[in-house]
């Protein structure tokens, strides 16, 4: 079964620090990968993928993330954190082999991002 | 334009009660969702649904029913609701139901409580 693994509930980082989100996946195929954010009262806004070719994928508001095959990780960067980012974040997998099926989708448990001024 | 919108925002009910929260896309595409956040934060899908196929996750109650008046909106009718159904339900759309590499788009959501 496929599942997506979020360590940390939360990161605290000082403004300016750079920003890591940490993401691990089991499939046994090749992984489609997402990252999402929600901000408070709001639904999830998407911020990047990784289907395939180069392993570093850059996607908005600075953030990019790096497919690791052997590590089985895809986690998320931003070089120089800012308060407004400050949400939770999601990561997500799908199977491929799976199609359409919603059966393929599973996020991870979230990730509280808290940037201090 | 807002792509994806719910409606109701909050909706507070009685147990046993019957409810539906509306979901509409404007986006054209060809696959629309329903999610259920918890008050962990975790998100659990429950439904895909294109004019195709409904894929239901087997988890989900029979209680809960996706209804599809037209490609552009998919509605969640609930019925004799509990409250363990208190949580924040969310609509997602995507275009291309084959493709899973397309990200999904949310509504802002809707927040069920069960009293």
């Amino acid at each position: 079964a496929q599942s997506v693994a979020q360590p940390e509930d939360q990161v605290n980082v000082a403004e300016g620090n750079p920003l890591t989100v940490k993401c691990t996946y089991s499939v046994s195929g090749n992984p489609y990968l997402f990252w999402y954010v929600q901000y408070p009262n709001r639904g999830l806004q998407f911020l990047l993928k990784y289907i395939t070719g180069d392993n570093l994928v850059k996607g908005s508001y600075g953030f990019e993330a790096e497919f690791n095959e052997s590590q089985t990780s895809f986690h998320l960067k931003k070089p120089s954190a800012l308060v407004s980012d400050s949400a939770l974040y999601f990561c997500s997998v799908r199977d491929p082999r799976y199609g359409g099926s919603q059966g393929n989708i599973i996020f991870g448990k979230g990730t509280k991002i808290s940037v201090k001024p | 334009d807002t792509a994806v919108s719910q409606t109701p925002k909050y909706l507070v009910t009685q147990m046993g009660n019957d409810k539906s929260i509306k979901c509409e896309q404007n986006l054209g595409h060809d696959t629309m969702y329903w999610y259920k956040q918890d008050s962990k934060k975790f998100l659990k899908i429950m439904f895909s649904y294109n004019n195709k196929e409904l894929i239901i996750n087997e988890t989900v109650p029979n209680r809960f029913s996706p209804k599809s008046p037209d490609k552009a909106h998919l509605n969640l009718h609930i019925n004799s609701l509990e409250l363990g159904d208190s949580a924040v339900y969310f609509c997602a759309s995507s275009p291309l139901r084959a493709s899973s590499y397309n990200e999904q788009f949310f509504g802002p959501g809707t927040r069920l409580t069960v009293l």
